[in-house]
């Protein structure tokens, strides 16, 4: 079945600094990636759309250019959280989409910012 | 946009009963109806999942039947085992627009 990878699955971070989460399919070329970002007890909420070559689509209420996307090959996007601090530790969810309807999920990366 | 509606937020079962969680969403437009299971600290998990040509499909214990008419779909667990204790989530999407959207989730426990 279709793979879909994350990296760093848990981070720990200084208010201030940026960190980047790489999603990458493994064994199927992604057309479109999401991300979501999931509080503890909550429902996962879409971040942003991303289009291999093109820019990405952020929901609203969600600050591009602290959220920075990245989706350069159909098997690789990236999320960059930039300026992190306490309030954007969360758990963070990519999803991989090929040509049909089903989403792949990542496993999924824990950040904390100290 | 879309929004989906989910009921219960939490349910407890005793095991080899059966659990059925709800939602109902706005958007007519949506087509596509996956269920995710989701235990602490993982991925969701794909269950089951209709698309609006049809009206119940069924994968062993569980089954997903939708009332577009209505615009609510139901999920059905059935002779729940422990091991289906999680949090389960819907969720609806309009193919042209890809995007998911999710229903606040159900704490499904199963008391053995």
């Amino acid at each position: 079945g279709a793979v879909v990878s994350q990296h760093p699955s848990w981070v720990i971070c200084k208010s201030g600094t940026s960190v980047k989460i790489e999603c990458r399919s493994l064994d199927f070329q992604a057309t479109t990636m999401f991300w979501y970002r999931q509080f503890p007890k909550q429902s996962l909420m879409l971040m942003a759309t991303s289009n291999e070559g093109s820019k990405a689509t952020y929901e609203q209420g969600v600050e591009k250019d602290k959220f920075l996307i990245n989706h350069a090959s159909l098997t690789l996007s990236t999320l960059t959280v930039t300026s992190a601090h306490p309030e954007d530790s969360s758990f963070y969810i990519c999803s991989a989409r090929g040509g049909g309807f089903e989403q792949y999920f990542g496993p999924g990366t824990r950040l904390t910012v100290t | 946009g879309e929004n989906v509606e989910q009921h219960p937020s939490t349910l407890s079962v005793q095991e080899g009963d059966s659990a059925v969680i709800k939602c109902t969403y706005s958007d007519s437009a949506s087509n596509y109806f996956p269920w995710y299971k989701q235990e602490l600290g993982k991925r969701p998990q794909l269950i089951i999942d209709i698309r609006s040509n049809v009206g119940e499909k069924k994968d062993q214990r569980i089954a997903v039947t939708l009332n577009k008419t209505a615009k609510h779909f139901s999920l059905h667990i059935t002779e729940t085992q422990p091991e289906d204790s999680a949090v389960y989530f819907c969720a609806c999407s309009n193919f042209g627009n890809e995007k998911l959207t999710f229903g606040t989730g159900t704490r499904l426990t199963i008391i053995p």
